[in-house]
């Protein structure tokens, strides 16, 4: 079936370590996003990535890190340098061609990252 | 800078009732897209329905109808027939044309089914 997998679901993080998520879709949509969801929030944006080998950051950038050097995976690390890292995070993506199809985003099941 | 307000934190409706959750935009552009999600408790998003502000006509999706403002920057979703399925976080979404890839979200609404 197509879809977005992440994975881990649960990850526990201790202090001063870096922590990978992972994120691969198999619909071939060209962008790729990754947001943070915390209690009584919106989903804010932590990086996008447009096509393969480029990506931009979003509104909370700081002390994550991206990489896209596959069409189908987008991970994400969470660094020492993220001080308040405990949240829920969503992996996305959407297509890039077509007027109606290309301008809706779909969604992982997410992934729990909680700081010990 | 573009906004998403969804002022109502949490509603409640009886089963097989109508619901109207309501949320408002800012915006200098002329053309976009909006959208609802909804979050169940598994916590995965999942697309409700969407708009382009360029059609005048209102769109729907079975039991999911929305009333879209334009001039007023409105854009409220209705669910008929309420089923307890339909209980989950609901969020509003908005998405320019103008070149951006931000898609910009509303803080939620809870929604709660009684039976």
């Amino acid at each position: 079936d197509g879809g977005i997998t992440q994975s881990p679901k649960y990850l526990f993080r201790k202090e001063g370590q870096n922590v990978t998520l992972s994120c691969e879709q198999n619909l071939n949509h060209d962008a790729m996003y990754w947001y943070r969801q915390d209690p009584g929030q919106g989903l804010r944006l932590i990086y996008y990535s447009q096509i393969v080998n480029d990506f931009q950051k979003g509104d909370i950038a700081e002390g994550y890190s991206v990489s896209r050097e596959k069409k189908e995976s987008f991970p994400l690390t969470v660094t020492s340098a993220q001080k308040n890292p405990t949240a829920f995070y969503l992996c996305a993506s959407k297509t890039t061609g077509g007027l109606y199809s290309g301008n809706t985003i779909y969604f992982g099941e997410g992934s729990w990252l909680t700081v010990v | 800078a573009q906004t998403v307000t969804q002022s109502q934190p949490e509603m409640s409706v009886q089963e097989a009732e109508t619901v109207t959750l309501s949320c408002t935009y800012d915006t200098s552009e002329s053309d976009y897209y909006l959208f609802w999600y909804k979050q169940p408790p598994s916590r995965q998003m999942i697309l409700v329905i969407r708009q382009e502000a360029y059609k005048q006509q209102n769109a729907t999706e079975n039991r999911f109808s929305v009333n879209f403002q334009k001039a007023a920057k409105s854009f409220s979703l209705k669910i008929s027939d309420s089923q307890l399925g339909d209980a989950a976080m609901y969020f509003c979404a908005w998405k320019g044309t103008s070149g951006t890839y931000k898609y910009i979200f509303g803080t939620g609404t809870r929604l709660k089914v009684l039976a």
